[in-house]
C-alpha cells in the first residue's frame, strides 16, 4: 500500500536557523508529493508540490526535491521564521492514467515546528 | 485560487444530538469531496470520500450510519454527526478536489460533545 513517514518532532529552532524535515514515502505507482503547513485552529494549505521525479517544489522559502531514487520529498528553508511555526505534514496522491485526476491524499504523521526569536 | 469555506468552524452540544458541518467550495465545482478527522497533535484520518450526486465512499472503520455524508450539488457536501457523544469530539476537515493545486482544503471544525 501506499504509506508516508516523516521523521519525529517536535523541531524546534532559533530563528534564522536552516530547517530540515525528512519525508520518506512507498507508494504503488508513480505519486504526486505535496508539503501542507497547518496553523494551530485552521485547517491545511498547500506548501509546495512535486508531480514528477526530479522536480522541485517551492514556495516562501520552502523547498522540496522529489527523489524518486531515494523515494524521498525532504522540506527545507534555508532561515526560518518565527511566523514559520504550524505543524507540516507531508503527503502523497497517484493520479489517475490520463494524468487529469488525484486519488485520494496519504498523509504523514506531521512535524509539529516551533521557532523562537 | 480556489476557496473551499467550512461551517461551523466550533460547535458544542449536547449528547445525543446531530451535528452538520458545511463545506462549500466557492469559486469552482467540486466533484469529489473529503472528510477527515484529526485527533490533537495527530494526522489526518481520511473518513470518507464524497462525490456529487452519487453514495459516498467510506473507509475501513467508520461508521457510516454515524457520519452521514450528502454531496447533493458541485458545490457543496455535508457531514453529519448523529446522536452524537464526547468521543466524537474531534477536529473535522473537509476538501475538495480542485483543478488546479489538486486539493484545496476547509478551515475546519471543531465539535466538542458535552
Amino acid at each position: 500500500g501506499n504509506s508516508v513517514t516523516q521523521m519525529e518532532g517536535p523541531v524546534t529552532l532559533s530563528e534564522e536557523a536552516f530547517l530540515t524535515i525528512n519525508c520518506t514515502y512507498t507508494a504503488t505507482g508513480y505519486p504526486s508529493l505535496f508539503w501542507y503547513v497547518q496553523y494551530p485552529g485552521e485547517g491545511l494549505q498547500l506548501l509546495l508540490k512535486a508531480t514528477k521525479a526530479d522536480d522541485k517544489g517551492s514556495n516562501k522559502g520552502f523547498e522540496a526535491t522529489y527523489r524518486k531514487e531515494t523515494t524521498s520529498f525532504h522540506l527545507e528553508k534555508g532561515s526560518v521564521q518565527v511566523s514559520d511555526s504550524a505543524v507540516y505534514f507531508c503527503a502523497l496522491s497517484l493520479i489517475n492514467a490520463g494524468g487529469t485526476s488525484y486519488g485520494k491524499l496519504t498523509f504523514g504523521q506531521g512535524t509539529i515546528l516551533t521557532v523562537h526569536p | 485560487g480556489a476557496v473551499v469555506s467550512q461551517h461551523p468552524s466550533r460547535v458544542i452540544c449536547k449528547s445525543g444530538t446531530s451535528v452538520k458541518i458545511e463545506c462549500r467550495s466557492l469559486d469552482f465545482q467540486a466533484t469529489t469531496m473529503f472528510w477527515y478527522r484529526q485527533f490533537p497533535k495527530q494526522s489526518l484520518m481520511l473518513m470518507a470520500t464524497s462525490n456529487e450526486g452519487s453514495k459516498a465512499t467510506y473507509e475501513q472503520g467508520v461508521e457510516k450510519d454515524k457520519f452521514l455524508i450528502n454531496h447533493a450539488s458541485l458545490t457543496l457536501s455535508t457531514l453529519t454527526v448523529t446522536s452524537a457523544h464526547p468521543e466524537d469530539s474531534s477536529f473535522y476537515i473537509c476538501s475538495a478536489r480542485d483543478p488546479g493545486s489538486g486539493y484545496t482544503f476547509g478551515s475546519g471544525t471543531r465539535l466538542t460533545v458535552v
